[in-house]
This record gives structure tokens, C-alpha cells and sequence, in this order.
């Protein structure tokens, strides 16, 4: 079984649409949940990222992440054509506990329609 | 442009044969990362660099090697080519250090072993 499992897609929603996209875990050690973007098989590119529990909001874009249940979500309201993209949560510990490298979710690719 | 820059952009070779990926880190980060993304698959973690020493490895093949220099930059060298060896392969760069380990992505070598 992987480490971060992410709801697989994919996504098509119309413009305007509340998104949500969600990611579990089974590696306690995890501190730290990232969000990843990715355009068409470019190098993806940093959303947001929280630490331990609860949430963040970055504009559109919300983080929400509950360690009780090993569960993150990134909400995106009104989402827009720009926002087609593949999806990338990532997890990763302390420094020194995971030496620092980030495990990924497999992505979810979403499509906004005019 | 994220700063993290890769060489060559694409790559098209035979079985059997053996490929250098080139990875130069944003300035000022001393660690370097390197993943593998197939058609199939999500971002596979290989190994990471932290200022020249081997700090974790992943899912890297044995015909797979890796190392970074003094000037920090880092070469992935691909060995024996199978089709299956076909991805793109990420580097990416990170300050390291306590803290949410956020990674940035270069464009991507895409490699296509025929």
C-alpha cells in the first residue's frame, strides 16, 4: 500500500465551480502537507503548504488538512480555465526524521470548462 | 523560470545505452532531489543530495547513479536503458533544514529510450 493515496481523477468541473481535491496518508511521521501544480508534464510548481493540522488560505485556494484522520483537502473556489492542471499533494516530516524528502500523491488532473 | 535548470530538455536513445541527466539547484539551496515521472505513474522519489553527500535514496535502480559536486550542481547518469526506463525525470531543489521541506522543480528532461 502507498504512503499517500490521492483521489485519482479525472476532475472535469464548469467554470465558477467550488473544487475539492483530497489526499490520505498512513505515515504517522508526516508534519508537514504540501500542494503541488503541474501544467501539461511541466515541473510542478508550489501551491501552499500547512503544518500539522488545520487550515490555510491563499486567495482561492484552501488547504485543509486533519491528522486525526490522516486526511488533506485543497479546496479551490471559483475556479477558473487557468486552474486545468494535474494536482500533486505531497507529505513530508521533520528534517531530521524522513531526511527531509517529500512522498507524492499520484495526482489528480482537473479540468475547468468555459 | 524556477532557477533550477535541467539538461538536456530531450533526450531520445537506445536500449542498451547510457544517458547523463544534468541539475543545476537554485541558488543558494544545497540540497538536490531527483524524481522519475512516468505516463503510468506518479513523481517516484530516487535520491537526494544534501552539499555533495548522498542524504536518502528511493526507488532507484541499481543501473541508476547519481552524484553532486562541489559547485552543487548534480548529474544523474542512466545506465543499461530499458524502454521502460522511457519518463521525464525531475530534478529539484530545496534550502533544507528544519522546516516544511518545499521543493523547487526544474523544466524536466524527458527521456525516450526506443
Amino acid at each position: 500500500q502507498k504512503e499517500v493515496e490521492q483521489d485519482p481523477g479525472p476532475l472535469s468541473v464548469p467554470e465558477g465551480a467550488i473544487v475539492s481535491l483530497n489526499c490520505t496518508y498512513s505515515n504517522s511521521a508526516f508534519q508537514y502537507f504540501m500542494w503541488y501544480r503541474q501544467y501539461s508534464r511541466k515541473g510542478p510548481e508550489l501551491l501552499m503548504y500547512t503544518y500539522s493540522s488545520g487550515n490555510k488560505e491563499d486567495g482561492r485556494f484552501t488547504a485543509q488538512v486533519d491528522k486525526s484522520s490522516k486526511y488533506i483537502s485543497l479546496f479551490i473556489r471559483d475556479s477558473q480555465p487557468s486552474d486545468s492542471a494535474t494536482y500533486l499533494c505531497a507529505m513530508s516530516g521533520l528534517y531530521n526524521t524522513n531526511a527531509g524528502k517529500s512522498t507524492f500523491g499520484d495526482g489528480t488532473t482537473l479540468t475547468v470548462k468555459p | 523560470d524556477s532557477g533550477v535548470t535541467q539538461t538536456p530538455k530531450h533526450l531520445i536513445t537506445a536500449t542498451g545505452q547510457r544517458v547523463t541527466l544534468r541539475c543545476s539547484p537554485r541558488s543558494g539551496d544545497l540540497s538536490v532531489y531527483w524524481y522519475q515521472q512516468s505516463l503510468d505513474q506518479g513523481l517516484q522519489f530516487l535520491i537526494q543530495y544534501y552539499n555533495g553527500e548522498e542524504r536518502a535514496k528511493g526507488n532507484i535502480l541499481e543501473r541508476f547513479s547519481a552524484q553532486q559536486f562541489p559547485d552543487l550542481h548534480s548529474e544523474l547518469n542512466l545506465s543499461s536503458l530499458e524502454l521502460g526506463d522511457s519518463a521525464l525525470y525531475f530534478c529539484a531543489s530545496s534550502v533544507a533544514g528544519v522546516g516544511a521541506n518545499v521543493l523547487t522543480f526544474g523544466a524536466g528532461s524527458r527521456l525516450t529510450v526506443l
